[in-house]
């Protein structure tokens, strides 16, 4: 079974902080993803990789960025968080272009 | 146009009945298309993918795609309350990256 992992289940963080998301597949999935998911506004998409060293903005970048250093970690990374930065953050993976995403368990991110 | 909608709901059916989702996309070059379930506190799971123009049906679920309409249906017969959930439609598309986008979910509510 693919299996899609994010590093934290629940994170806390401060108002300011440097923040890591770390998601890890262990399919060979070229293709990686980033959404935040937030009621009523469904999964909306942060960034993308096809490849390794590859993004691509997706929806709503601003104040996030990514790492894709190896092809089966992919990195969000928010600069300096912020409160209506407040989510659920979820990983995704996928083959080729006309296959199925498979996420991982996500990570509730509160900043304060 | 948002490039997926779908009537956020909820949409409630009774035991028994069949429901009936449906979805939007913008974008007329996508090739594939995806129905995900989501419980609450868990993750996207994929249920059907469809790619060619038609029905496609797996048990009580039946996916209905309409290339020239730029629509995507969803039927689940025989509806139980563990159908109870969140169901997102997402495309493949076309251009941009081939990035995978999904539309805001609909509730589903199935009563006993």
């Amino acid at each position: 079974d693919v299996k899609v992992t994010q590093s934290s289940r629940y994170l806390v963080k401060r108002t300011g902080e440097k923040v890591f998301l770390e998601c890890v597949q262990d399919m060979d999935h070229e293709n990686m993803f980033w959404y935040r998911q937030d009621p009523g506004l469904g999964l909306r998409l942060i960034y993308f990789s096809y490849d390794v060293k590859m993004k691509e903005k997706g929806d709503i970048p601003e104040g996030y960025s990514v790492s894709r250093e190896k092809k089966e970690r992919f990195s969000l990374i928010l600069e300096s968080a912020s409160t209506n930065q407040t989510s659920m953050y979820l990983c995704a993976s996928r083959a080729l272009q006309n296959t199925e995403a498979f996420f991982g368990q996500g990570t509730r991110l509160t900043v304060v | 146009q948002k490039e997926v909608e779908q009537n956020s709901g909820p949409l409630s059916v009774p035991e028994g009945a069949i429901a009936s989702l449906n979805c939007t996309y913008s974008d007329r070059g996508s090739q594939s298309f995806f129905w995900y379930r989501q419980y609450s506190g868990k993750s996207p799971e994929l249920i059907m993918s469809i790619y060619s123009n038609g029905d496609k049906e797996d048990g009580r679920f039946t996916a209905q795609l309409n290339k020239a309409s730029q629509y995507v249906s969803l039927l689940i017969r025989d509806s139980q309350p563990s159908d109870s959930a969140t169901y997102l439609c997402a495309v493949n598309w076309n251009t941009g990256g081939f990035k995978t986008i999904f539309g805001a979910g609909t509730r589903l509510f199935v009563k006993a």
